[in-house]
Protein backbone atom coordinates (compact mmCIF):
# COMPACT_ATOMS: atom_id res chain seq x y z
CA UNK A 1 0.00 0.00 0.00
CA UNK A 2 1.26 3.47 -0.44
CA UNK A 3 1.78 5.58 2.51
CA UNK A 4 1.02 9.36 2.38
CA UNK A 5 2.64 11.22 4.93
CA UNK A 6 1.75 15.11 5.64
CA UNK A 7 3.94 17.80 7.31
CA UNK A 8 3.23 19.93 9.57
CA UNK A 9 0.26 18.32 11.49
CA UNK A 10 -0.28 21.54 12.87
CA UNK A 11 0.01 25.19 11.81
CA UNK A 12 -0.19 28.13 13.11
CA UNK A 13 -1.17 30.69 10.91
CA UNK A 14 -2.67 34.94 10.56
CA UNK A 15 -5.10 36.21 8.02
CA UNK A 16 -2.69 37.55 5.43
CA UNK A 17 0.04 34.64 5.56
CA UNK A 18 1.46 32.46 3.14
CA UNK A 19 1.09 28.95 3.94
CA UNK A 20 2.23 25.84 2.64
CA UNK A 21 1.52 21.78 3.26
CA UNK A 22 3.71 19.05 2.11
CA UNK A 23 2.99 16.02 1.16
CA UNK A 24 5.19 12.96 0.59
CA UNK A 25 4.30 9.54 -0.84
CA UNK A 26 6.02 6.26 0.17
CA UNK A 27 6.45 5.54 -3.73
CA UNK A 28 5.57 7.66 -6.77
CA UNK A 29 2.25 8.35 -7.70
CA UNK A 30 2.82 10.11 -10.74
CA UNK A 31 0.21 13.81 -10.85
CA UNK A 32 -2.26 11.40 -9.52
CA UNK A 33 -3.19 13.83 -5.80
CA UNK A 34 -5.95 15.44 -5.00
CA UNK A 35 -5.88 18.17 -2.01
CA UNK A 36 -9.24 18.63 0.09
CA UNK A 37 -10.50 21.01 2.96
CA UNK A 38 -12.58 19.89 5.79
CA UNK A 39 -14.12 21.93 8.27
CA UNK A 40 -15.75 20.37 11.37
CA UNK A 41 -19.03 18.27 11.01
CA UNK A 42 -18.70 18.51 7.04
CA UNK A 43 -17.69 16.58 4.11
CA UNK A 44 -14.29 17.15 2.54
CA UNK A 45 -14.19 19.76 0.21
CA UNK A 46 -11.82 19.03 -3.88
CA UNK A 47 -9.93 21.77 -3.71
CA UNK A 48 -6.61 20.38 -6.24
CA UNK A 49 -6.61 17.22 -8.56
CA UNK A 50 -3.88 15.89 -10.76
CA UNK A 51 -1.60 17.90 -8.30
CA UNK A 52 -1.69 20.94 -9.73
CA UNK A 53 -4.91 21.54 -11.17
CA UNK A 54 -7.88 23.84 -9.26
CA UNK A 55 -11.59 22.29 -8.68
CA UNK A 56 -14.17 24.26 -10.22
CA UNK A 57 -15.31 27.08 -8.13
CA UNK A 58 -12.07 27.04 -5.59
CA UNK A 59 -10.65 30.13 -4.93
CA UNK A 60 -7.21 31.14 -6.62
CA UNK A 61 -5.12 31.49 -3.40
CA UNK A 62 -5.17 27.71 -3.38
CA UNK A 63 -2.26 25.96 -5.73
CA UNK A 64 -0.96 22.75 -6.27
CA UNK A 65 2.37 21.54 -7.12
CA UNK A 66 4.65 18.68 -7.47
CA UNK A 67 4.53 15.21 -8.84
CA UNK A 68 5.60 11.30 -8.02
CA UNK A 69 6.86 11.51 -4.24
CA UNK A 70 7.14 14.94 -2.97
CA UNK A 71 3.87 17.64 -3.43
CA UNK A 72 2.84 20.74 -1.81
CA UNK A 73 -0.05 23.15 -1.39
CA UNK A 74 0.10 26.59 -1.09
CA UNK A 75 -2.41 29.18 0.21
CA UNK A 76 -1.14 32.34 -0.90
CA UNK A 77 -2.63 34.54 1.14
CA UNK A 78 -4.89 32.99 4.38
CA UNK A 79 -8.42 33.96 4.76
CA UNK A 80 -10.72 33.98 7.66
CA UNK A 81 -12.53 30.76 6.08
CA UNK A 82 -9.76 28.96 5.25
CA UNK A 83 -8.87 27.83 8.75
CA UNK A 84 -9.69 23.90 8.71
CA UNK A 85 -7.82 20.91 7.94
CA UNK A 86 -6.32 19.72 4.64
CA UNK A 87 -5.91 16.24 3.15
CA UNK A 88 -3.62 14.93 0.52
CA UNK A 89 -4.56 11.92 -1.18
CA UNK A 90 -3.36 9.53 -4.00
CA UNK A 91 -5.17 7.68 -6.19
CA UNK A 92 -2.80 5.90 -8.38
CA UNK A 93 -4.91 2.69 -8.52
CA UNK A 94 -6.09 2.26 -4.39
CA UNK A 95 -6.83 5.71 -2.95
CA UNK A 96 -5.20 7.00 0.30
CA UNK A 97 -5.20 9.84 2.26
CA UNK A 98 -2.94 11.42 4.31
CA UNK A 99 -3.49 12.00 7.82
CA UNK A 100 -3.98 15.76 7.23
CA UNK A 101 -3.05 19.21 8.33
CA UNK A 102 -4.72 21.46 10.76
CA UNK A 103 -4.60 25.03 9.91
CA UNK A 104 -5.12 27.09 13.32
CA UNK A 105 -5.65 30.95 14.19
CA UNK A 106 -2.18 32.12 15.34
CA UNK B 1 -27.81 19.63 -8.39
CA UNK B 2 -25.68 17.39 -8.38
CA UNK B 3 -25.53 15.59 -4.93
CA UNK B 4 -25.19 12.18 -3.27
CA UNK B 5 -27.69 11.77 -0.47
CA UNK B 6 -27.06 9.01 1.96
CA UNK B 7 -29.00 7.15 5.03
CA UNK B 8 -29.62 8.04 8.57
CA UNK B 9 -27.75 7.32 11.63
CA UNK B 10 -27.34 3.67 12.54
CA UNK B 11 -26.63 1.90 15.94
CA UNK B 12 -25.48 -1.46 15.82
CA UNK B 13 -24.53 -4.02 18.47
CA UNK B 14 -21.28 -5.45 17.88
CA UNK B 15 -21.03 -8.44 15.06
CA UNK B 16 -24.16 -6.96 13.39
CA UNK B 17 -23.91 -5.84 9.73
CA UNK B 18 -24.73 -2.21 8.46
CA UNK B 19 -25.95 -1.16 5.16
CA UNK B 20 -25.24 2.33 3.81
CA UNK B 21 -27.12 3.79 0.77
CA UNK B 22 -25.80 7.20 -1.24
CA UNK B 23 -28.75 8.15 -3.55
CA UNK B 24 -27.33 10.13 -6.61
CA UNK B 25 -29.24 12.90 -8.31
CA UNK B 26 -28.14 15.13 -11.11
CA UNK B 27 -25.69 13.53 -13.05
CA UNK B 28 -25.47 10.15 -14.92
CA UNK B 29 -24.94 7.74 -12.22
CA UNK B 30 -23.37 5.01 -14.83
CA UNK B 31 -20.69 7.76 -15.75
CA UNK B 32 -19.12 7.37 -12.32
CA UNK B 33 -17.53 5.29 -9.95
CA UNK B 34 -18.26 5.45 -6.04
CA UNK B 35 -15.76 5.66 -2.86
CA UNK B 36 -16.69 5.20 0.61
CA UNK B 37 -14.46 6.58 3.09
CA UNK B 38 -14.78 6.88 6.74
CA UNK B 39 -14.10 9.00 9.93
CA UNK B 40 -13.83 7.99 13.24
CA UNK B 41 -14.47 10.31 16.10
CA UNK B 42 -11.55 13.06 16.14
CA UNK B 43 -9.81 11.16 13.49
CA UNK B 44 -8.41 11.55 9.87
CA UNK B 45 -10.32 10.07 6.59
CA UNK B 46 -9.82 6.32 6.07
CA UNK B 47 -10.63 5.21 2.16
CA UNK B 48 -12.89 1.83 2.35
CA UNK B 49 -13.47 1.01 -1.21
CA UNK B 50 -14.62 1.94 -4.55
CA UNK B 51 -17.43 0.79 -7.21
CA UNK B 52 -17.51 1.44 -10.74
CA UNK B 53 -21.31 2.21 -11.49
CA UNK B 54 -20.04 0.99 -15.50
CA UNK B 55 -18.93 -2.03 -14.99
CA UNK B 56 -19.12 -3.36 -10.83
CA UNK B 57 -15.71 -3.41 -10.86
CA UNK B 58 -14.68 -2.98 -7.21
CA UNK B 59 -11.26 -2.29 -5.43
CA UNK B 60 -11.27 -2.73 -1.63
CA UNK B 61 -8.84 -1.59 1.15
CA UNK B 62 -6.80 -4.08 2.24
CA UNK B 63 -8.09 -4.31 5.74
CA UNK B 64 -11.71 -4.15 4.96
CA UNK B 65 -11.73 -6.77 2.23
CA UNK B 66 -13.05 -9.14 4.12
CA UNK B 67 -15.88 -7.25 5.91
CA UNK B 68 -17.16 -4.49 3.33
CA UNK B 69 -19.66 -5.18 0.13
CA UNK B 70 -20.22 -2.79 -2.56
CA UNK B 71 -23.50 -2.85 -4.79
CA UNK B 72 -24.92 -0.53 -6.91
CA UNK B 73 -28.76 -0.46 -8.34
CA UNK B 74 -28.45 1.12 -11.64
CA UNK B 75 -32.41 1.85 -11.54
CA UNK B 76 -32.44 4.27 -8.60
CA UNK B 77 -29.10 5.38 -8.90
CA UNK B 78 -27.81 4.13 -5.49
CA UNK B 79 -24.61 2.96 -4.44
CA UNK B 80 -24.69 0.36 -1.14
CA UNK B 81 -21.85 -0.10 1.27
CA UNK B 82 -22.58 -3.18 3.79
CA UNK B 83 -19.80 -3.58 6.74
CA UNK B 84 -20.16 -6.93 8.59
CA UNK B 85 -19.09 -8.63 11.95
CA UNK B 86 -19.00 -4.48 13.10
CA UNK B 87 -16.82 -4.27 16.04
CA UNK B 88 -16.51 -0.72 18.22
CA UNK B 89 -13.65 0.66 16.47
CA UNK B 90 -16.47 0.55 13.33
CA UNK B 91 -17.99 3.70 15.15
CA UNK B 92 -17.21 6.70 12.43
CA UNK B 93 -19.07 8.83 10.37
CA UNK B 94 -19.72 6.97 6.60
CA UNK B 95 -19.30 9.04 3.41
CA UNK B 96 -19.63 8.02 -0.23
CA UNK B 97 -18.14 10.27 -2.79
CA UNK B 98 -18.07 10.59 -6.70
CA UNK B 99 -15.13 8.89 -8.15
CA UNK B 100 -13.55 8.62 -11.73
CA UNK B 101 -15.62 9.82 -14.73
CA UNK B 102 -15.87 6.83 -17.13
CA UNK B 103 -12.11 5.31 -16.09
CA UNK B 104 -10.55 8.87 -15.23
CA UNK B 105 -9.60 9.90 -11.66
CA UNK B 106 -10.19 13.47 -10.65
CA UNK B 107 -10.26 13.12 -6.98
CA UNK B 108 -13.92 13.06 -5.27
CA UNK B 109 -15.64 15.90 -6.54
CA UNK B 110 -18.77 15.65 -4.94
CA UNK B 111 -19.06 14.11 -1.14
CA UNK B 112 -22.57 12.48 0.39
CA UNK B 113 -23.35 14.77 3.88
CA UNK B 114 -22.33 11.41 5.65
CA UNK B 115 -23.55 8.78 7.81
CA UNK B 116 -23.01 7.96 11.53
CA UNK B 117 -22.70 4.15 12.49
CA UNK B 118 -22.40 3.94 16.42
CA UNK B 119 -21.32 0.16 17.11
CA UNK B 120 -21.87 -0.38 20.97
CA UNK B 121 -23.53 -2.92 23.15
Amino acid sequence: DIQMTQSPSTLSASVGDRVTITCRASQSVGTWLAWYQQKPGKAPKLLIYKASSLQSGVPSRFSGSGSGTEFTLTISSLQPDDFATYYCQQYNGYRTFGQGTKVEIK
Amino acid sequence: QVQLVQSGAEVKKPGASVKVSCKASGYTFTNYGISWVRQAPGQGLEWMAWISAYNVNTNYAQNLQDRVILTTDTSTSTAYMELRSLRSDDTAVYYCARDQELGIPRGFDIWGQGTMVTVSS
